[in-house]
């Protein structure tokens, strides 16, 4: 079975600082895609990057970015100049279009931003 | 970007009773619908999956007689809890993918029986 771990129940980031939410998966799938949402306390979850199993460039958007190791089965986070604003519950998430094209939701990593 | 609108975003209701949850895609045609639970600061995890026109696939666990699936057109579809007990007390999201499988997500009920 597909599964995803996040190994960090908690982080703490000082404002500016650059912060790295760890996540690992699960899977026999070649073909397959990943991803980083962000769940403010508003709960309205929001994407925050996704990659494709098949690039092996590693997806960027801003101050996001991930570290994709196929190999390895890795996909963590690097948040960089951390904002008050990306204080949030992080989820990564898996999804296969063999699997249903449903998300495998990891349990989620609250991240802490301080001023 | 494309609109999900799922109401209600809150409902009390007291035990026994049923509650019924929408969720409409604005402006496209949901194919595939998921709907999703989430306890406090848990993760959320998947209920069923249906598409327009069928009935709900539910995942191990879940009662389909208690939480009833509707999914008649390609941009409304329904959850409904039937005979709602405190345990039952969640935060439900739907999740509807387009034709292109792009998903997008409701701004989730927070459902609490008394």
């Amino acid at each position: 079975a597909q599964t995803v771990t996040q190994s960090q129940p908690e982080m703490s980031v000082q404002e500016a600082e650059t912060v790295t939410l760890s996540c690992t998966y699960d899977t026999s799938e070649s073909d397959y895609y990943l991803f980083w949402y962000k769940q403010p306390p508003s709960r309205q979850m929001i994407l925050v990057i996704r990659q494709e199993a098949y690039k092996q460039q590693n997806a960027t958007e801003n101050r996001f970015s991930v570290n994709f190791q196929k190999a390895a089965k890795s996909f963590s986070l690097k948040i960089s100049d951390s904002q008050l604003g990306d204080a949030a519950m992080y989820f990564c998430a898996y999804r296969a279009r063999e699997y249903g094209n449903k998300l495998v939701f990891g349990a989620g990593t609250i991240l802490r931003v301080k001023s | 970007g494309a609109v999900v609108s799922q109401h209600p975003s809150r409902v009390i209701c007291k035990s026994g009773t049923s509650v019924k949850i929408e969720c409409r895609s604005l402006d496209f045609q949901a194919t595939t619908m998921f709907w999703y639970r989430q306890f406090p600061k848990k993760s959320l995890m998947l209920m069923a999956t249906s598409n327009e026109g069928s009935k709900a696939t539910y995942e191990q666990g879940v009662e389909k007689d208690k939480f009833l699936i509707n999914h008649a057109s390609l941009t409304l579809s329904t959850l409904t809890v039937t005979s709602a007990h405190p345990e039952d007390s969640s935060f439900y999201i739907c999740s509807p993918t387009n034709a292109n499988e792009k998903l997008f997500f409701g701004s989730g009920t927070q459902l609490s029986v008394l």
